[in-house]
């Protein structure tokens, strides 16, 4: 089966200018999260998506991260604006249905976007 | 926040020797898990160890849960080049709130010579 699918894998902005990733689960996943990679560090739970309704947002800084999961199958991540300490790697990934549901959390990652912002 | 914490943040080994990496948790979970993660890349599902259980094996590794601790372990048997990675452990409290939300350590940076 196809993976999970990011893009673009690398992107370099300046700082406050606005950029924007996407992703594509695996068919048929309903879970969808967003993680943020510093180097060096584990990757940070952002946003999880179940379908199309946010389950937890709770470390995403809403003042510039927005995401959304229209039609509860593609989503994308967006910056603005950018600041220095935002340059990392992000990580999409997906899981087929929560315990709470009788699934597994087994979670398949995507390659992964990396950002530099200068 | 992160939930899980490895130890030791970086280990060297020699091919052929085993390899233990350790996690500690802060909360109650339904299942614990260990993913690998190279250079650049995305995270790799390794192995997954419910609440309920005690020891899971899978090829060359060897995952213990000790609920009474709050603590994993890793061990990778036989260890070869290609196993040179970061190895993380991530939980998931499994509760109606929690939703199958995965938090993730900081990992251990394993090196293997050949």
């Amino acid at each position: 089966e196809a993976g999970v699918a990011q893009s673009p894998r690398y992107k370099i902005i300046e700082k406050r200018q606005s950029v924007a990733f996407w992703c594509n689960p695996i068919s048929g996943h309903a879970t969808l999260y967003w993680y943020q990679q510093i180097l060096g560090q584990g990757p940070k739970l952002l946003i999880q998506f179940q379908n199309n309704g946010v389950v937890d947002d709770s470390q995403l800084p809403k003042d510039r991260f927005s995401a959304e999961r229209l039609k509860g199958v593609d989503s994308t991540l967006k910056i603005q604006p950018a600041k220095l300490e935002d340059s990392a790697v992000y990580l999409c990934a997906s899981s087929l249905r929560p315990v709470s549901q009788g699934g597994s959390t087994e979670a398949f990652f995507g390659q992964g976007t990396r950002l530099t912002v200068v | 926040s992160q939930q899980g914490e490895e130890d030791p943040q970086a280990l060297s080994i020699q091919e052929g020797e085993n390899a233990t990496m350790n996690c500690s948790y802060k909360t109650s979970i339904n299942n614990l898990q260990w993913y690998r993660q190279n250079s650049g890349r995305g995270l790799v599902h390794l192995i997954l160890i419910r609440s309920n259980e005690r020891e899971k094996h899978s090829g060359r590794l060897r995952v213990t849960l000790d609920t009474s601790k709050k603590s994993s372990s890793l061990l990778i048997t036989a260890s070869r080049a290609a196993d040179t990675a970061s190895y993380f452990c991530a939980t998931d409290e499994g509760t109606t709130d929690s939703w199958g939300k995965l938090q993730f350590g900081a990992g251990t940076q394993v090196v293997v010579t050949p």
